[in-house]
């Protein structure tokens, strides 16, 4: 059974650093792995698809990376801002959708 | 294009009670899913849709929960009778193709059952 962890569950960066996000899975036959981004109250934000074959991902600040015989991914955000604040999910394709359980990110002014 | 639309935005209701959610998807996208977010549990897939018939319903919590999609265009979850612990969010999400493309989400219905 797939499961999916994502740590830490909550971060707070003073704003300009560099940082990392973390997803791991345990069953890496999956099919893709997709990056959201979640505001309070709202839904989700797609910001990245990884497809099984590639190994990373680039839009913008944001970089993210797969390493499927690792069971890992990462979503690295350059130069933090205080509107990158919100919580990060990701999701793997393993014939259906399996999500994390987020981190938690606040970037301080 | 108008993104997926769901609705209502709020419901609340009493034990018991029928409610029925609805979501529209991204016109062209050919799957469709419902799921429930809670804070204990995080999101969850409930079931989805490709090309209007449910493929993966292992999801959905219980016999008291159902979902529909009865065109390319619209469907429904509906939960009759309604529990207190039913409360959460629920989106729907849709994408070309389940599996080889994004995700694109709805803004969620909240759901309150008292």
């Amino acid at each position: 059974k797939q499961e999916v962890t994502q740590i830490p569950a909550a971060l707070s960066v003073p704003e300009g650093e560099n940082l990392v996000l973390n997803c791991s899975f345990t069953d890496s036959a999956i099919y893709n792995l997709q990056w959201f981004r979640q505001d309070p109250g709202k839904g989700l934000t797609s910001l990245l698809l990884i497809q099984s074959s590639q190994r990373e991902q680039t839009s913008g600040r944001l970089n993210a990376s797969l390493d499927k015989s690792s069971g890992r991914s990462t979503l690295y955000i350059a130069a933090s801002q205080p509107g990158d604040s919100a919580t990060y999910l990701c999701a793997v394709w393993s014939y259906k959708y399996i999500f994390g359980t987020g981190t938690r990110l606040k970037v301080l002014a | 294009d108008a993104g997926v639309i769901q609705s209502p935005r709020h419901e609340v209701t009493e034990m018991g009670q029928e409610v029925t959610l609805r979501c529209k998807p991204i016109s062209g996208h050919n799957s469709l899913f419902w799921y429930r977010q809670t804070m204990m549990r995080g999101l969850e897939l409930l079931i989805y849709f490709n090309n209007n018939v449910p493929i993966d319903d292992s999801g959905m919590p219980e016999d008291r929960f159902s979902a529909k999609m009865p065109n390319a265009s619209f469907s429904t979850l509906k939960i009759q009778p309604s529990e207190p612990r039913d409360s959460a969010v629920y989106f729907c999400a849709s994408t070309v193709l389940a599996g080889d493309n994004e995700q694109f989400f709805g803004p969620g219905t909240r759901l309150t059952v008292l």
